[in-house]
């Protein structure tokens, strides 16, 4: 069975430091995989993705994120967090039933401090 | 590009009543729609998968007579929760798959329910 599991469920960073969001997966076969962003009573913004080609993604807003197959992980991260950065995260394993259904993670809370 | 709304944002219902929120695909044809619920500091709950002219899919524990999903064309999908209940008070987010792009999924800005 396919899953992802994200190993925080709340980061603090101060404005200007790196962040780092962990996500781990469990798949039977080569995933793809994503990463959303949840503003408070939002829906969910697409910041970067993994469909089997390059392993280190670059998304939206600086972010970037590297597959690492022998570590089943798949890390978002950020040289320089910025305010506006503060939000929900979310790692999503895309499964393949006939539909192609996500599967979430749990999700990871990022503050920034000022 | 790949833009979906949903309308209402915010509803507030007595309860009994029913409420129908519609997700829309505003500028590509959606293969697939689907439906989330979010409870709050919570995960995206997946409801049901819906494709254009047919019967939607339901996961396991989700009561379809409750939860009406009707998918008309590929740009428009209605969720209507039947005689709502406090309990069905959430947070409601569609999203849509693109067609040649089954497996990336673009979301709606959601729909706050609160039922009275």
């Amino acid at each position: 069975a396919q899953s992802v599991t994200q190993l925080d469920s709340h980061v603090s960073v101060s404005e200007g430091t790196p962040v780092l969001l962990r996500c781990n997966y469990s798949s039977s076969y080569s995933p793809s995989l994503f990463w959303y962003v949840q503003h408070p009573n939002k829906g969910l913004q697409l910041l970067l993705k993994y469909t089997s080609a390059a392993t280190l993604v670059k998304g939206i807003n600086g972010f970037e994120a590297e597959f690492k197959k022998s570590e089943t992980s798949f890390h978002l991260t950020k040289p320089s967090a910025h305010m506006s950065d503060a939000a929900e995260y979310f790692c999503v394993v895309s499964v393949s039933s006939g539909t192609y259904k996500y599967i979430f993670g749990t999700g990871t809370r990022l503050k920034v401090l000022a | 590009g790949a833009v979906v709304s949903q309308h209402p944002s915010r509803v507030i219902c007595k309860s009994g009543t029913s409420v129908k929120i519609e997700c829309r695909s505003l500028d590509f044809q959606a293969t697939t729609m689907f439906w989330y619920r979010q409870f709050p500091k919570k995960s995206l709950m997946l409801m049901a998968t819906s494709n254009e002219g047919s019967k939607a899919t339901y996961e396991q524990g989700v009561e379809k007579d409750k939860f009406l999903i009707n998918h008309a064309s590929l740009t428009l999908s209605t969720l209507t929760v039947t005689s709502a209940h406090p309990e069905d008070s959430s947070f409601y987010i569609c999203s849509a798959s693109l067609l040649g792009l089954k497996e990336t999924q673009y979301f709606g800005p959601g729909t706050r329910l609160l039922v009275l």
